[in-house]
């Protein structure tokens, strides 16, 4: 257990409408990531953070926006939802910054209807 | 195109029974990692291997990394029902602050 939360565990929402997923961390671990999983793709990348204020693209991060404005916390905005983003969504962390010893959280599960 | 590629995609075996599971890619990496996910939870990291021809045992499963670096395999001796799970492997190459991940292997493991 990496001390990491997300909240919410389970959204449904309507496409169109605007929806926010947190990620919450006791650590004080600079690298946050965000994946997606979906059936037949795996987990791939949406974005990630190495430090406050300090975030890059991932592999699928089209129609996702992140932000980071404390160590703890970062945030990933669907600015207007799409069924094509219904997945379920799992936060990261890298201890002792090491990108290849990653933690997941419990992961959120989202549908877009 | 899958950056690393995992088989069997599914595999279903009786208690008791031996397996392997295999990541392969074309690619170097510096380093592999094998995860395992349950249903409803996020990956849990096992192992990582980062020296060519490593290998690592975790009980009754053994991790190697090919000489190349460019393969890894799980193996897992007298599988149990407790072993059931999506088992995913990723890796990591160069410099990058990205870890890659393969799609994965379903086991299912029956009494």
């Amino acid at each position: 257990d990496a001390g990491i939360t997300q909240s919410p565990r389970h959204k449904v929402t309507e496409t169109g409408t605007p929806v926010t997923l947190r990620c919450h961390q006791t650590e004080n671990h600079r690298y946050m990531y965000w994946y997606r999983q979906d059936p037949g793709h795996g987990l791939r990348l949406i974005h990630y953070s190495y430090g406050v204020k300090d975030t890059d693209k991932g592999e699928v991060s089209d129609g996702y926006s992140v932000s980071r404005s404390k160590t703890e916390d970062f945030l990933l905005t669907l600015e207007s939802a799409t069924s094509s983003q219904t997945s379920v969504y799992f936060c990261a962390i890298s201890v002792r910054d090491r990108v290849e010893t990653q933690y997941f959280g419990p992961g959120t599960r989202l549908l877009v209807l | 195109t899958q950056l690393l590629e995992q088989s069997p995609q599914f595999l279903s075996i009786q208690e008791g029974e031996n397996l392997t599971v295999y990541c392969n890619s074309s690619s170097v990496f510096s380093s592999l990692q094998w995860y395992r996910q349950e249903p409803g939870e996020g990956p849990v990291l096992l192992v990582t291997v980062v020296t060519g021809g490593e290998v690592k045992k975790l009980k009754r499963l053994t991790f190697q990394f090919g000489d190349a670096r460019k393969d890894s395999s799980l193996h897992i001796t007298a599988a149990q029902p407790g072993d059931t799970g999506l088992y995913l492997c990723a890796g990591t190459q160069g410099g990058s602050e990205k870890l890659v991940f393969g799609k994965g292997t379903k086991l299912t493991v029956n009494p």
